[in-house]
């Protein structure tokens, strides 16, 4: 059973670029949500898909943005990047269980994102 | 709204010694509340986890209590391994509603030294 998988692993972009990364479910799952994660800190919510809708939204701005497809993958995008856009960025799915809410959530390795 | 405070860390342990890192949260409601690892240059593994009070999660001789009165969700392993050297991240998301949407801590680094 594949677990969550991202790509790409790493990436490397300059200020004022744009950004693409991908996400693919555990086998099962319909919900994704998308994590930022500065060096020494904790994960950070950015936001999550359900339903190819955005259903909850953490505290970034909108130059990130987010797209869930039929078969549940997502991308995440950031426009006009930032130095302080470096990060790791995890993606996890999960398996709505009704009323909103979703089982354990499973984490894909995170994509490396380095801004120049 | 939702925070989860970790001990600091770095901790450097001795194998086989007893571990424990200390979680507390403030929350709305009844959250669940975790424990996740990483290990270096991969992404987050669910370690244990714990939906209501007085649960106790565990995993590979790791052990947390959810503690409602005193809302803490401390980590415990009675004898760590090199292995073990890794980040803890002590979370917790809202049952039922926005599950998906965890808080964490700053996570607590663990060195396990032979």
């Amino acid at each position: 059973d594949a677990g969550v998988t991202q790509s790409p692993t790493h990436l490397i972009k300059t200020r004022g670029q744009q950004v693409t990364l991908r996400c693919s479910p555990k086998s099962g799952h319909d919900t994704v949500s998308w994590y930022q994660q500065a060096l020494g800190q904790g994960p950070q919510f950015i936001f999550q898909y359900y339903e190819e809708e955005e259903r909850q939204r953490g505290n970034f701005p909108d130059r990130f943005s987010g797209h869930q497809f039929p078969n549940y993958s997502s991308e995440l995008n950031v426009n006009a990047l930032l130095l302080g856009d470096s990060a790791l960025y995890l993606c996890a799915s999960s398996l709505e269980t009704g009323g909103g809410g979703t089982d354990t959530q499973y984490f894909g390795p995170g994509t490396r994102l380095t801004v120049l | 709204g939702n925070s989860v405070t970790q001990m600091e860390g770095p901790v450097t342990l001795s194998e086989e010694a007893f571990l424990t890192i200390n979680c507390t949260y403030t929350a709305t409601g009844y959250p669940s509340l975790f424990w996740y690892v990483q290990y270096p240059g991969e992404g987050l593994q669910l370690l244990l986890k714990a939906t209501k009070a007085d649960d106790k999660g565990s995993n590979k001789g790791f052990e947390a209590t959810y503690r409602k009165e005193t809302t803490s969700f401390h980590l415990e392993k009675g004898s760590v391994q090199v292995s073990d050297s890794a980040v803890y991240f002590c979370a917790l998301s809202p049952r039922l509603t926005n599950a998906g949407k965890s808080t964490f801590g700053d996570g607590t680094t663990l060195t396990v030294k032979p």
